[in-house]
């Protein structure tokens, strides 16, 4: 089965930094485009970060400098780097397998997502 | 930057048929993909490059993009249907990009 596993929320402070992961079981990471999408609370998709297949990345304007995607081919996991937190990057993270077609990317598996709450 | 536009909310009778659209500048020269999201719940990707159905998504969705406006369509509602939908695009300058998101409300 194809599966995406989120782990690595937590209350953090303001100007802390943290880890998240993202277990994939049933394809392989390194040969899928892999991305994050947030959530704030009661507000819509926002787009954060991609890493292609072929190991090319970006960074949505607002995480850029802050965030880094990786991912680790022999655990097969997704990963992404906050530092710098800011309160307004309190949100659920959703990690997705990113199809890649003919300019136009989507969405096809999510998993359930890890919640990162910023806060003093 | 590509932007996509959504009404807030759209509400349907039960058992009718429910079109959600979303906007953008010449929007048929893009694919567009919709999601589904219930409460507390990940996003579903019902729709792909304008009207294509995942495997598993029953055939009253369809989606359509003619001019500035695709659209998702629910045919004969259920109140399982009841969930926010968000339409998405692919553009070169800002990667992927999401639309408000729209609420459907089963009456």
């Amino acid at each position: 089965e194809v599966q995406l596993v989120e782990t690595g929320g937590g209350l953090i402070q303001p100007g802390g930094s943290l880890r998240l992961s993202c277990a994939a079981s049933g394809f392989t990471v390194s040969s899928n485009s892999m991305g994050w999408v947030r959530q704030a609370p009661g507000k819509g998709l926002d787009w954060v970060s991609v890493i292609y297949s072929g190991g090319a990345i970006y960074y949505a304007d607002s995480v850029k400098g802050r965030f880094t995607i990786s991912r680790d081919n022999s655990k097969n996991t997704l990963y992404l780097q906050i530092n710098s937190l800011r309160v307004e990057d309190t949100a659920v993270y959703y990690c997705a397998r990113v199809r890649i077609t003919s300019s136009s990317n989507y969405m096809d598996v999510w998993g359930k997502g890890t919640t990162v709450t910023v806060s003093s | 930057s590509y932007e996509l536009t959504q009404p807030l909310s759209v509400s349907v009778a039960l058992g009718q048929t429910a079109s959600i659209p979303c906007g953008g500048n010449n929007i048929v020269s893009k694919k567009v993909h919709w999601y589904q999201q219930k409460p507390g719940q990940a996003p579903v990707l019902v729709i792909y490059r304008d009207s294509n159905r995942p495997f598993g998504i029953p055939e009253r969705f369809s989606g359509s993009n003619s001019g500035n406006t695709a659209t998702l369509t629910i045919s004969r509602a259920q109140a399982g249907d009841e969930a926010d939908y968000y339409c998405q695009v692919w553009d070169s300058s800002t990667d992927v990009v999401f639309g408000g998101g729209t609420k459907l409300t089963v009456l």
